[in-house]
């Protein structure tokens, strides 16, 4: 079992452009949660997909977006990129009903 | 929504020693807590979970602790060594319509000095 995998490791971006971010869950989970982790901060939840549904949100604008595929695995697209955008972000899966999430290694998105 | 308080945000300990990290969370109706541990350049890792109700939960060197009438849940490490450095944060759950979300603390950056 790979675990959860992202993809990319690393990505420099400029503002006002968008970034589209990849997770693979681990086999076996139906759901995948998106979490954005400043530099010495814990992590934030974005939001949550579930069976191709965004199923919760967090306190984030609609420049957020992400989508689900039929095979479980996930994107986040950002849009109008900001400095601020820059952080780590998290996919971490589970299944449904559990209450366990296990996180990927993340993604490290820079704006310049 | 959930409100997740973490203390020390930093903790500097002995080889050998024992760490203690304190949480404290506000929403009554949380019922599971996870601690995880990232190291550098690392996704967090899930180490040691607790349900609501149990008041205790030991793993080799890792044990969690809650109280749920104060609120409050603990990490503690025993014989602590200089892999155990990392940033350790505890987190609380919010159900909602489908799922949960988990809240963090800030994080505690635990050093072992050797």
């Amino acid at each position: 079992d790979a675990g959860v995998t992202q993809s990319p490791t690393h990505l420099i971006k400029t503002r006002g452009q968008q970034v589209t971010l990849r997770c693979s869950p681990k086999s076996g989970h139906d759901t995948v949660s998106w979490y954005q982790q400043a530099l010495g901060q814990g992590p934030q939840f974005i939001f949550q997909y579930y069976e191709e549904e965004e199923r919760q949100r967090g306190n984030f604008p609609d420049r957020f977006s992400g989508h689900q595929f039929p095979n479980y695995s996930s994107e986040l697209n950002v849009n109008a990129l900001l400095l601020g955008d820059s952080a780590l972000y998290l996919c971490a899966s589970s299944l449904i009903l559990g209450n366990e999430q296990f996180f990927g290694p993340g993604t490290r998105l820079t704006v310049l | 929504g959930e409100n997740v308080e973490q203390h020390p945000s930093t903790l500097s300990v002995q080889e050998g020693d024992s760490a203690v990290i304190k949480c404290t969370y506000s929403d009554s109706a949380s019922n599971y807590f996870p601690w995880y541990k990232q190291e550098l350049g690392k996704g967090p890792q899930l180490i040691i979970d607790i349900r609501s109700n149990v008041g205790e939960k030991k793993d080799q060197r890792i044990a969690v602790t809650l109280n749920k009438t104060a609120k409050h849940f603990s990490l503690h490490i025993t014989e602590t060594q200089p892999e155990d450095s990392a940033v350790y944060f505890c987190a609380a759950p919010q159900w909602g319509a489908a799922g949960n979300k988990l809240t963090f603390g800030g994080g505690t950056r635990v050093l072992v000095k050797p």
